[in-house]
């Protein structure tokens, strides 16, 4: 049971270039989010999916796209990279939507991204 | 607009000793809140919650509490262990009407010798 998975760790790309970050998890989790943490700041939401086929948008959705074509699978694009998407990105999943008591999200290790 | 600010930046406490992070919330609406435990290099582990309908909650070293007249929370940890160097992140379902968590900007636990 790995839980949570994300690839690459790292990626250094040029401004203008695109890339996709994959997550993964082995839960059967309905929810999948994808959050951005930069220094000195909390993580915020860029993208979420309820479940599979489904997405929206989070606090900071600008510049990137997500998709959901399977349940286990959460897909987080940068079409065209810029320096101030420079940051850690982790990838979350729950089984449901966090209401109360005993609802957690799951996370990632985490992918460090630095746009030059 | 920051709906969960965290103050203190980072916090540094003999081990032994009693450990207090605090968190404060502007939306009346949060009526549930966590605690997540950071690691350098690593993802956000899930620590401990409390609901609104409580004011306390405890899991073995860890206790958060609720104070919803004042919208603040505060997570003790007694007795604090190396182990607990760590950044602490308080946060809240929704806030901005999406589905993910809101976070504070977390608290840098550094727990010395």
């Amino acid at each position: 049971n790995a839980g949570v998975t994300q690839t690459p760790k790292f990626r250094v790309l040029k401004t203008g270039q695109s890339m996709t970050l994959l997550c993964a998890q082995d839960m059967n989790h309905e929810y999948m989010y994808w959050y951005r943490q930069d220094p000195g700041m909390g993580l915020r939401l860029i993208h979420y999916s309820v479940g599979e086929g489904t997405t929206a948008k989070g606090e900071v959705p600008d510049g990137y796209n997500v998709s959901r074509l399977k349940k286990q699978n959460f897909l987080l694009g940068l079409e065209s990279a810029a320096p101030s998407q420079t940051s850690v990105y982790f990838c979350a999943s729950s089984f449901r939507g966090i209401s109360m008591e005993g609802d957690t999200q799951y996370f990632g290790p985490g992918t460090r991204l630095t746009v030059l | 607009d920051q709906q969960v600010k965290q103050n203190s930046p980072s916090l540094s406490v003999q081990e032994g000793r009693i450990s207090i992070l605090n968190c404060d919330y502007t939306n009346s609406m949060f009526d549930y809140f966590l605690w997540y435990k950071k690691y350098p290099a690593e993802g956000p582990t899930f620590l401990i919650s409390i609901s609104s309908i409580k004011d306390k909650n405890e899991d073995g070293r860890f206790t958060v509490f609720l104070n919803k007249s004042a919208k603040h929370l505060s997570l003790h940890i007694v007795p604090s262990q190396p182990g607990d160097s760590a950044v602490y992140f308080c946060a809240a379902p929704g806030g901005g009407g999406a589905d993910g968590l809101t976070f504070g900007k977390g608290t840098h636990l550094i727990i010395q010798p």
